[in-house]
């Protein structure tokens, strides 16, 4: 399995501001996403992090919105910029290890007044 | 893209009741995977099926990965106030390459268990 933890775990923040959440992972892997689920929904794929490479957005997701870093193979950070009510979610960093086998942080709650 | 048919939306059971949900797809899948998710944390990771038919139990909970690789199951027995939460149905879909497209979610079942 894979341990993987979040910060922060939940902020509260102004609109037209921005957030950086971090994702640490307790091992190298080479597969790193992130997700998002809004109220009541089930998840949805932001990006995958490439190390030392551009991510890779999903359809409506794009870089500027949602800036990812992954300097390392146990690292990563996903920003929501100049976020809007509408960004108000939960976001969830997730690994791949074994094969296939995906897991997921604790999540990252946000709300945005 | 590939969807995933997760059913029911919803359950409400008596504790020691059984329970059992399931997720279909017309899509092939490589593997299934089972979450848990309880209010303020993360999907847990219950189950991981990565043949057809194979059949894994975790403790009380069972699940198969059906033979047509369309459809899986989860089932778990004598269920305890504590199973309270939502489970996810996932899985890997066959890309025409034959290997597999991202991860796919079902809507997710929540479970309310009455003491």
């Amino acid at each position: 399995s894979a341990v993987i933890s979040q910060k922060p775990s939940r902020d509260i923040c102004q609109r037209g501001t921005s957030l950086t959440i971090q994702c640490q992972v307790d091992s190298q892997v080479t597969m790193m996403f992130w997700y998002r689920q809004q109220p009541g929904q089930s998840l949805t794929l932001i990006a995958t992090a490439n190390q030392g490479s551009e991510a890779t957005y999903e359809s409506g997701f794009v870089i500027d919105k949602f800036p990812i870093s992954r300097p390392n193979l146990t690292f990563s950070t996903l920003t929501v910029s100049n976020m809007s009510p509408e960004d108000s979610s939960i976001y969830l960093c997730s690994v791949v290890k074994g094969w296939e086998t995906q897991y997921f942080g604790p999540g990252t709650r946000l709300l945005v007044l | 893209g590939q969807q995933l048919n997760q059913s029911p939306q919803s359950m409400f059971i008596q504790e020691g009741e059984d329970v059992s949900m399931n997720c279909t797809s017309s899509s092939i899948f490589n593997t299934w995977l089972w979450y848990k998710q309880e209010p303020g944390e993360g999907p847990v990771l219950l189950i991981a099926l990565y043949k057809a038919g194979e059949l894994t139990s975790n403790g009380r909970l069972t699940a198969q990965f059906g033979i047509t690789r369309k459809d899986s199951f989860l089932n778990i027995s004598a269920s305890i106030p504590s199973d309270v939460g939502i489970y996810f149905c996932a899985g890997h879909p066959l890309n025409p390459q034959g290997g597999s497209e991202k991860l796919v979610f079902g809507k997710g079942t929540k479970l309310t268990v009455n003491p």
